[in-house]
């Protein structure tokens, strides 16, 4: 069965620092790929997506994810993080255009000051 | 470009009780999915609706169910509430099928 994997339940990063989130996913093709980012009592807010072309994207908020196939793996990265990025990240998958969205089970971000 | 909204963004009902909550997604956009999200389980796929047509159905008991308007809102019901629908469910629409999902801020029940 298709599933996404964040291996982390919860990283801290100092600000300032340079964060890594990891996110893994088994398929057997190349899936269509997201992060969303969930602050506190709010909803989820897309962050980026790979559908094909480029394998480094580029998001908002400064963020940015590198697929590769070879690993099965699409991690976020940013090079400075900001207090406010302090909230919930999701790593989600859709296996191609007729399926729905396979969701990890987040990375929930802490920044030290 | 107004986002999507959900009615009520909260709501307290009893054990055995039964609910409402609406979702109004973006203009334009046709596919409107629901979510189930708890500290335990995380994010779970309710269903999706795509022209007033349940496209997509996870794995939840029938006293969950759902329909889409003409003019793409949504509504999903709960019956028979029990204390573990306790949850925040979130509403999301896109254009189509797997395009981007835009979320709501989502209706907090609890269930008591």
């Amino acid at each position: 069965a298709q599933s996404v994997t964040q291996p982390d339940i919860h990283i801290t990063v100092s600000e300032g620092a340079s964060l890594e989130l990891r996110c893994n996913y088994s398929y057997g093709a190349t899936p269509y790929l997201f992060w969303y980012v969930q602050s506190p009592g709010q909803g989820l807010q897309l962050l980026l997506k790979y559908f094909s072309g480029d394998t480094l994207v580029q998001g908002i908020k400064g963020f940015e994810a590198e697929f590769k196939r070879s690993q099965s793996s699409f991690n976020l990265r940013k090079p400075s993080v900001h207090w406010s990025d302090a909230a919930e990240y999701f790593c989600a998958v859709a296996p191609g255009s007729n399926y729905q969205l396979i969701w990890g089970a987040g990375t929930k971000l802490i920044i030290k000051p | 470009k107004a986002g999507v909204t959900q009615t009520p963004r909260y709501l307290i009902k009893t054990r055995g009780q039964q609910v409402t909550l609406s979702c109004s997604p973006i203009s334009g956009h046709r596919s409107v999915s629901w979510y189930q999200q708890t500290p335990g389980q995380g994010l779970q796929f309710l269903f999706e609706y795509f022209s007033e047509t349940q496209r997509n159905k996870g794995n939840f008991p029938g006293r969950f169910s759902g329909r889409q308007f003409s003019n793409s809102r949504s509504e999903m019901n709960v019956s028979t509430l029990e204390l573990g629908d306790s949850a925040l469910y979130l509403c999301a629409s896109s254009k189509g099928h797997n395009y981007e999902q835009y979320f709501g801020p989502g209706t907090r029940l609890t269930v008591t």
